[in-house]
């Protein structure tokens, strides 16, 4: 399996445009997971679905942000408009199930910097 | 959450074993414990986990005390690739799970 992929790797924009990250997770997996680390607040779980389903977006920071899961094999996080602190490495994350013993798959990141 | 307390940094020699250890006296019950490990400029990796008894793979050993209130990730023999970012992490058993929360991880720095 080619494992979590993540597009773009990087992406810098400026500041107002709309930002939209890319994933696509391990096939069969049921749940899927968007992260967001930066230096000062580390590694935080922004929102995760169920069989494309949000499930809790409570990690979410504010309304400039979305994400959408259409289909088992693809998801999307979107910033609009995008900000300077915006600027972090984003991790999608995907698991077959979401209890105690699963593992957590993570993709590669993209790095986001907004001028 | 149960929390869990790491060192912020530990080194290493290249080939020697090490020791990691992670504090979490409030460690429930119900709650696995984890550790990931992120290399640089990449994203986080499974390593390991256990619940009561000690665990064996590829990568590492977990060393779980008796009172469960503490562990220890040991790598037998630290290569230059070992040099990350490790995370200990506590996670209920229930079949709803909870969600991976990272603290800041120990920083591992292996020595040529």
């Amino acid at each position: 399996d080619a494992g979590v992929i993540q597009s773009p790797r990087h992406e810098v924009t400026e500041m107002g445009q709309e930002v939209t990250l890319r994933c696509k997770p391990i096939s069969g997996h049921d749940y899927l997971f968007w992260y967001r680390q930066t230096m000062m607040r580390g590694l935080e779980l922004l929102i995760y679905f169920n069989n494309n389903v949000p499930i809790d977006d409570s990690g979410m920071p504010e309304d400039r942000f979305s994400a959408k899961m259409p289909n088992a094999s693809f998801s999307t996080l979107k910033i609009q408009p995008s900000e300077p602190r915006d600027s972090a490495v984003y991790f999608c994350a995907s698991s077959l199930k979401l209890g105690g013993a699963e593992t957590q798959y993570f993709g590669p990141g993209t790095r986001l910097l907004v001028l | 959450d149960a929390k869990t307390t790491q060192p912020n940094s530990m080194e290493s020699n290249e080939e020697e074993p090490v020791h990691l250890p992670c504090n979490h006296s409030t460690i429930s019950g119900t709650d696995y414990i984890h550790w990931y490990r992120q290399l640089p400029s990449q994203g986080p990796e499974y390593v390991i986990h256990g619940l009561t008894s000690n665990v064996n793979n590829r990568m590492a050993s977990l060393a779980i005390a008796e009172d469960r209130k503490s562990s220890t990730l040991i790598l037998h023999r630290a290569t230059l690739r070992d040099a990350a970012v490790y995370y200990c992490i506590l996670r209920d058993r229930s079949p709803y799970g909870n969600k991976l929360v990272f603290g800041a991880g120990t920083i591992l720095r292996v020595k040529s």
